[in-house]
């Protein structure tokens, strides 16, 4: 069955420096997005894409933070300059178009798990 | 206001039981969907049940079936037979119709834990 992948599945970093989290969709799907996860918190929405842009974000998203997808099958999450208040689980999703009558869940990745000291 | 909320934080249950998850919703837009994911002690989300809001029927997967009552603004969750791999985070989640990228609001989840 196909599946959101994530990679890596923990990133340590130090406060200041950049990370790009990865994701690959599953194939066909057309609606990728990035949430987060504060240990012991909820899930939390920080941005959608769509036909190359961005179609919805949060008020988490700010500039530190970039999506893009550089090709046809990864999906990135780049924070430029991380701090300790980033340190979550960081989610991708995907999702096939909306049809009439379909459930059209988002799949999720298994998470990237994100420590800034 | 919370657009999601579940009310219990833990809940216990034995193994082979029933179980009811608590999830309250709030919208004003008449288009919108429910869902809940199970989220293992391993991190990942787990698709498993989803009501419209236009959906005649309440929504039902092998154990899982969601009592929706529309007028009381209700999505919640029943487990029947409870096994002892349900012992996870169940988190409730909202799409609003009208959002672009139809994104997803949870709750703050309930922690369910079965007991042999």
């Amino acid at each position: 069955e196909p599946e959101v992948t994530q990679t890596p599945s923990h990133q340590v970093t130090q406060m200041g420096q950049e990370v790009i989290l990865r994701c690959v969709p599953i194939s066909n799907h057309l609606y990728f997005y990035w949430y987060r996860q504060i240990l012991g918190q909820k899930v939390e929405f920080l941005v959608s894409f769509y036909n190359n842009e961005i179609s919805e974000k949060s008020e988490i998203f700010d500039d530190q933070f970039s999506v893009e997808r550089p090709d046809g099958s990864n999906f990135t999450l780049k924070i430029r300059s991380t701090k300790l208040e980033d340190s979550a689980m960081y989610f991708c999703a995907s999702r096939v178009p909306r049809d009439r009558g379909q459930v059209n869940e988002q799949f999720f990745g298994p998470g990237t798990r994100l420590t800034v000291l | 206001a919370q657009k999601i909320t579940q009310t219990q934080p833990g809940m216990f249950v034995q193994e082979k039981e029933a179980v009811t998850l608590d999830c309250t919703y709030d919208t004003s837009d008449p288009s919108y969907g429910l869902f809940w994911y199970k989220q293992p002690s391993s991190g990942e989300m787990i698709f498993l049940i989803y009501q419209g809001s236009y959906d005649q029927q309440n929504a039902t997967e092998g154990r899982y079936s969601l009592n929706f009552q529309k007028a009381r603004k209700s999505a919640n969750l029943v487990i029947s037979a409870s096994q002892l791999g349900d012992s996870a985070m169940y988190f409730c989640a909202m799409r609003e119709g009208n959002n672009a990228g139809n994104m997803l609001t949870f709750g703050g989840g309930t922690r369910l834990m079965v007991k042999p």
